[in-house]
Formats: structure tokens, C-alpha cells, sequence
């Protein structure tokens, strides 16, 4: 099942702009995270969110997250052509009461930066 | 510290054969999952081990299995092979600690997995 899906699904900027990636959840979360795949490889973290945060910063990427409205943001400031690649929210799994094991991917934006 | 690995990168199989994918995680990392990503049905969660058992699993048929070796090393095997098992399978370690939800995960490259 899905819990996370982000919104849009494709984005399309020039480098210099800034690209802003949406995410709705479904259940109570503990923590919120953002991951990035470059074409057909494995995923790298980017940033974690607790619930009782509201927002965080890590160089050029901002993540805010609404626990009210159930839903979270990445924002890439001042893109370049190799933030190029499909970004994914992803939640732990309440329902197995609180091990650690997994996560809930949305089915990713994949954002194209054209130099 | 080296990252998680997977060999192999690349297969290709034919249908009602069965293959076996190995992961090796980061140094510490006691907890490996596995997921199944298509284009289809996204990233989804088949199963995860920690100190060599299997603590959770997801919505697979039993074809799919897993074990865990005392070093922390996991291999998958997916038996009886079928069109629809074509797919990038992702394996991803953490420390696994209990007392949080959604532990960072570092994943390895995965293996891309044909069927034929």
C-alpha cells in the first residue's frame, strides 16, 4: 500500500530555479524522509523530518512538514542539471507497531533540470 | 565506510527458474530490507531481517524469501520465476534500533532482475 504520494508526478524547470515537491501521507507518522534516484539506481537519503519538526534545512533543500494536514514539502533551491532524478517521501509503517524495518515509498516526482 | 552492496547488478532469467540475490550491508547495520521497485507498482516492501530473523514482511506470495547469515549478510531468493517478477530489487541496511519509526535506510545499487 501506498502511503506517501507526491505531487506532481513530473516537473520540468531551468537550472536556477527553484523545484517544489509535494507529499500527502495517510496514517500518524513518527518521522518523515526524502530520498532521490537517479536513473534506475538505488535511492540516497537526503533529509529526515520528525513530527514535532516543522521545518529543516541541509544545504539547498528545505522540507517543511504540516502533521495537521498531513503533508510535506521539498524544496530545492537554485537547481542544476544534476538534481536531475525522481525524489520519493517515505514514511515508517505504524502498522507493525513501531519496528524499524520499513518504509512506505510514494511513487516519486521526477524532476528534469534543463541546463 | 563502504557502502551496501548487491551482486549481481544485472540478471536474466526465464520463467519457472529461480534466483538468488545477496546483499551485504554497512559495517553495524544489523537490519537488512528488501524492496521491489517497478514502474508500475513503485517501491514496495517485501521483507525485512534483523539478527537473523525476519521481523517484518510485506504483501508477497511465498515465493519470495529471504534468510539472514550471522554477519549481517542477506540473500533473497524468489522461486518459480514470473513474468511480473521483472523488476530493480533494492536492498537497504540501518542500525535497526527499537523505540522509532522510519530509521534512515541506505541503500545499496540494486540488482536488476529480467524475465523472459
Amino acid at each position: 500500500s501506498q502511503q506517501g504520494e507526491e505531487d506532481p508526478q513530473a516537473l520540468s524547470i531551468q537550472e536556477g530555479e527553484n523545484a517544489t515537491m509535494n507529499c500527502s501521507y495517510k496514517t500518524s507518522i513518527n518521522n518523515l524522509q526524502w530520498y532521490r534516484q537517479n536513473s534506475g539506481r538505488g535511492l540516497v537519503h537526503l533529509i529526515l523530518i520528525r513530527s514535532n519538526e516543522r521545518e529543516k534545512h541541509s544545504g539547498r533543500l528545505r522540507v517543511t512538514l504540516d502533521t495537521s494536514k498531513k503533508s510535506s514539502s521539498l524544496l530545492i533551491t537554485a537547481s542544476r542539471a544534476a538534481d536531475t532524478a525522481s525524489y520519493f517521501c517515505a514514511t515508517g509503517d505504524m502498522n507493525y507497531g513501531g519496528s524499524q524495518g520499513n518504509l512506505i515509498f510514494g511513487k516519486g516526482t521526477k524532476l528534469s533540470v534543463k541546463p | 565506510k563502504a557502502g551496501v552492496t548487491q551482486t549481481p547488478r544485472y540478471l536474466i532469467k526465464t520463467r519457472g527458474q529461480q534466483v538468488t540475490l545477496s546483499c551485504s550491508p554497512i559495517s553495524g547495520h544489523r537490519s537488512v530490507s528488501w524492496y521491489q521497485q517497478t514502474p508500475g507498482q513503485g517501491l514496495q516492501f517485501l521483507f525485512e531481517y534483523f539478527s537473523e530473523t525476519q521481523r517484518n514482511k510485506g504483501n508477497f506470495p511465498g515465493r519470495f524469501s529471504g534468510r539472514q547469515f550471522s554477519n549481517s549478510r542477506s540473500e533473497m531468493n524468489v522461486s518459480t520465476l514470473e513474468l511480473g517478477d521483472s523488476a530493480l530489487y533494492l536492498c537497504a541496511s540501518s542500525f535497526g534500533l527499537a523505540g522509532g519509526w522510519g530509521e534512515t535506510q541506505y541503500f545499496g545499487p540494486g540488482t536488476r532482475l529480467l524475465v523472459l
